[in-house]
């Protein structure tokens, strides 16, 4: 059973850069696809992107000229940044295990427990 | 970006009752559809994908459906601890976007 958490700092000042690690245990992470999902305190879950095992992308039109991902085989873990963050970037943040059933399209069946990260002066 | 029109917003139901949300799309996304439960304070959990297929674990009350661009969740019996937050997401078009949700309260 593969097993997902978030890491990194719970605030972060206006203008600067949120930094999140997902850690993976229990599969290698060579070997499927991940995404990560945001849900604004109250609110709707907004999908940031997706990470291909091919090393291929896929990210929101909206956060894309912000968003930077990675994954580190070696660690087992894969990250992301969002720049120049504003209050409105205040949300749970979830790592993700996406499955593709129809060319790059596909479901999220593990989650992580989520970390909440705030922007605040 | 393809909106997602989840209805109702919210609803109210006894245990035993027999619920049905739905999710409209405001374009054709074939049959890429997921249904996702979540309760408070804690990760989204995926009941369905591709419309009708249900995920490993999920008990079979639980069901999806199409027709077209309008897709059905349906809780054959609902049980006390099915009341949460349904989501449905679209994943056939960047952006992948999620229905507003749909929150089941006991009544």
């Amino acid at each position: 059973q593969v097993q997902l958490q978030e890491s990194g700092p719970g605030l972060v000042k206006p203008s600067e850069t949120l930094s999140l690690t997902c850690s993976v245990s229990g599969d290698s992470i060579s070997s499927y696809h991940w995404a990560w999902i945001r849900q604004p305190p109250g609110k709707g879950l907004e999908w940031i992107g997706n990470l291909y095992y091919t090393g291929n992308t896929k990210y929101n039109p909206s956060l894309k000229s912000r968003v930077t991902t990675s994954v580190d085989p070696s660690k087992n873990q894969f990250s992301l940044r969002l720049s120049s963050v504003t209050a409105a970037d205040t949300a749970v943040y979830y790592c993700a295990r996406l499955f593709t059933y129809y060319d790059s399209s596909g479901y999220i069946s593990d989650w992580g427990q989520g970390a909440l990260v705030t922007v605040s002066s | 970006d393809i909106q997602m029109t989840q209805s109702p917003s919210s609803l109210s139901a006894s245990v035993g009752d027999r619920v049905t949300i739905t999710c409209r799309a405001s374009q054709s996304i074939r049959n890429c559809l997921n249904w996702y439960q979540q309760k408070p304070g804690k990760a989204p959990k995926l009941l369905i994908y591709a419309a009708s297929s249900l995920q490993s674990g999920v008990p079979s009350r639980f069901s999806g459906s199409a027709s077209g661009t309008d897709f059905t969740l349906t809780i054959s019996s609902l049980q006390r601890e099915d009341f949460a937050t349904y989501y449905c997401q679209q994943s056939y078009s960047n952006p992948e976007t999620f229905g507003q949700g749909t929150k089941v309260e006991i009544k």
